[in-house]
């Protein structure tokens, strides 16, 4: 079964700096993509960028991008010049392609705090 | 456009009583997905309708969990005899295609708290 992994539960950051959040995946398809949200206090989940497998650039969105390694199945979002607002939970999620299955399947996030 | 619309925000009820939880997508979204969260996790498949149809309902913890989406557009889920343990928040989202590298737009969720 393929599988999401988030191994840092907490994160801390300086504002304006840069911040890495890190992503493993397994997945036998080779057509596969992978998606991070963020999920403010607030609570409702915000879609911030998609890398997909056959893609030849890492993606990037505004202050957003992906540090996508295929060969080590990694993803990690890179946040540079982080805000204090930026200070939410992270989730990596990838489409289940296992056959009969369409769900999207999540890692237990990484709760990130920014210091002013 | 609006966003994914769930109601209520927010649902009390007693171990025992029947729930409905109600969601309304993205107009022109065919498809929708359950979800649901508890304290410190990520979201938790339930079911994934594309259209009117229950495509995978594989994440359904037993048969007191049921859905329906009898146009296509908005879908309610419905809990039979309540248990604590069923406290959580149930998010609701949809996507343009359900296709691969379609993103998931969520609802704010519907906290429910069984008593």
């Amino acid at each position: 079964a393929q599988k999401i992994t988030q191994t840092q539960p907490g994160m801390f950051v300086q504002e304006k700096e840069a911040v890495t959040l890190d992503c493993t995946y397994d997945t036998s398809d080779p057509s596969y993509g992978l998606f991070w949200y963020k999920q403010p206090s607030s609570g409702e989940m915000i879609f911030l960028i998609y890398q997909g497998s056959y893609d030849q650039q890492n993606a990037t969105e505004g202050r957003y991008s992906l540090n996508f390694q295929k060969a080590r199945k990694s993803a990690n979002l890179v946040i540079s010049a982080s805000q204090l607002g930026d200070s939410a939970m992270y989730f990596c999620a990838m489409r289940d392609t296992t056959s009969g299955t369409y769900k999207y399947i999540f890692g237990t996030g990484t709760r990130l705090k920014v210091l002013a | 456009g609006a966003g994914v619309s769930q109601t209520p925000s927010n649902k009390v009820t007693e171990k025992g009583k029947y729930v409905e939880l109600r969601c309304d997508p993205i107009s022109g979204h065919t498809a929708l997905y359950w979800y649901r969260q508890s304290l410190g996790q990520g979201p938790e498949f339930l079911i994934y309708f594309q259209g009117t149809g229950a495509a995978d309902d594989s994440g359904l913890p037993n048969d007191r969990f049921f859905a329906v989406r009898p146009e296509g557009s908005v879908s309610t889920l419905k809990i039979q005899r309540t248990e604590r343990g069923d406290s959580a928040v149930y998010l609701c989202a949809s996507s343009l295609t359900g296709g691969g590298n379609s993103p998931l737009h969520f609802g704010n969720g519907t906290r429910l708290t069984v008593t």
